[in-house]
């Protein structure tokens, strides 16, 4: 089953706007990361914010954990053509495990 | 060059085989993963692997198996029993206990059934 669920399922945005999707999870989690794929590509890593953390920024990604809520948010600023990919989430439980769990994603398709 | 490796990229595999997807890393991570991705879905866990010479059952693991011999190698065979393999295939690796930091993927593998 899968812990993370993203909305929208899809994005399309003009160069130059901002792009917001949601993560939703079930279980208590020690941390969260977004990850990025490139069509037909592995992923890779953007961001991590542990459970005690409510808001991180790295470049134009700023990420917001809200526990209460069981939910995060990913806000990509001043979109780039180069920011089109899909964009997943990932939680890794509170339970002493290593299990690292994704969502379904969400694609994002800026327009130049 | 540190990373995770891969092979091969795309994969035939015949009705009723065997097949087995390399992944190897020289990241020295102890965490070791295996999911699959289907056409604009999500990723699935298979197996993981938090130290050599154990692993764990994923979500979806009917139909899979896997070792972990060397910390460095954690191949995935496809067996026969799979009956639906054709998918894309990530392997992915991290270190930390309790994952505390990212994870690092391979360009995966791309396994058709003709």
């Amino acid at each position: 089953s899968q812990q993370g669920e993203e909305d929208p399922q899809a994005l399309s945005i003009q160069e130059g706007e901002n792009a917001t999707m949601n993560c939703s999870y079930k279980t208590s989690i020690n941390n969260l990361q977004w990850y990025r794929q490139n069509s037909g590509r592995g992923l890779v890593h953007l961001i991590l914010i542990r459970s005690n953390e409510r808001e991180k920024h790295s470049g134009r990604l700023r990420v917001t954990l809200d526990t209460s809520k069981k939910s995060s948010s990913l806000l990509i600023t001043a979109s780039r053509a180069a920011d089109t990919a899909s964009y997943f989430c990932a939680t890794v439980r509170k339970t002493n495990d290593y299990k690292l769990s994704f969502g379904a994603g969400t694609t994002v398709t800026v327009r130049a | 060059d540190g990373g995770i490796t891969q092979s091969p990229k795309y994969l035939f595999r015949k009705e009723g085989q065997n097949v087995t997807l390399s992944c190897e890393q020289n990241l020295n991570h102890d965490a070791m993963y295996w999911y699959r991705q289907d056409p604009g879905q999500g990723l699935r866990l298979i197996y993981y692997s938090q130290i050599v010479n154990d692993f764990q059952k994923g979500d979806i693991a009917e139909g899979y198996s896997v070792s972990r011999e060397k910390k460095e190698s954690f191949p995935l065979t496809v067996t026969s029993a799979q009956k639906n393999p054709t998918a894309f295939y990530l392997c992915a690796s991290g270190q930390g206990r309790g994952m505390y930091t990212e994870a690092f993927f391979g360009q995966g593998t791309r396994l058709t059934v003709v």
